[in-house]
């Protein structure tokens, strides 16, 4: 079955500090994977997606089939990257519909 | 561009009553979805329109919700009548819709806040 997989609730760490929050995932067919974040009284929005290869805002994430990980990381975190931080995957399967993980708070202390 | 308008942003009802939810999506986008969000857990997808039409709506309990989006454009989602375990934030978000670059991101709007008693 499809499934998302954020095993942390809750990472704390101090301004500066590397930042890895970890996604894996299950999936029959070849995954699309994209990173979601929701920051204090704000709507959810996208961060970043595998496809685009890209880094946002110092945050990049890389798709590894062989661990079938899509783990976001940042070399030096900052205060204001503290949110909730939601893993999803695409299921073809389901009309392109996204399934999504539990999250992740990062918290980032000063 | 505007972003995706819901009402309303909070609402507490007791065990059996009904309640609505209304989604304005972007404009211009052809595809719409509602998701369920309980405290503690990701967004789940309850049903899905492709322009006025329903996409996949297998995770909607039906037998107490239910969505239309009859011009196409914005959408409603109704409980009724609604259970404890139905409090949860309740997400519209809209796309592009296929076939299109970057038709496939979601952009989400605000959440209704459903607290039932």
């Amino acid at each position: 079955a499809q499934r998302v997989t954020q095993p942390e609730k809750l990472l704390s760490v101090f301004k500066g500090a590397p930042v890895e929050l970890k996604c894996n995932y299950s999936y029959s067919g070849s995954p699309e994977l994209f990173w979601y974040v929701q920051y204090s009284r704000q709507r959810l929005q996208l961060l970043l997606r595998h496809i685009s290869r890209e880094s946002i805002k110092g945050f990049t994430a890389d798709l590894n089939k062989g661990e079938t990980s899509f783990h976001l990381k940042k070399p030096f975190a900052q205060e204001e990257d503290s949110a909730m931080y939601y893993c999803a995957l695409r299921d073809w399967g389901s009309q392109g519909n996204l399934i999504f993980g539990k999250g992740t708070k990062l918290s980032v202390k000063p | 561009e505007a972003g995706v308008a819901q009402s309303p942003r909070y609402k507490i009802i007791e065990k059996r009553q009904s309640v609505a939810f209304w989604c304005n999506p972007i404009s211009g986008h052809a595809t719409l979805y509602w998701y369920q969000q309980i405290l503690g857990q990701g967004p789940k997808l309850l049903i899905q329109f492709q322009n006025n039409g329903v996409v996949d709506d297998s995770q909607l309990p039906k037998d107490r919700f239910s969505a239309e989006r009859l011009k196409g454009v914005d959408s409603t989602l109704k409980i009724q009548p609604a259970k404890l375990e139905d409090s949860a934030v309740y997400l519209c978000a809209s796309s592009l819709g296929s076939g299109q670059a970057g038709a496939n991101v979601l952009t989400f709007g605000a959440g209704s806040r459903l607290t039932v008693l």
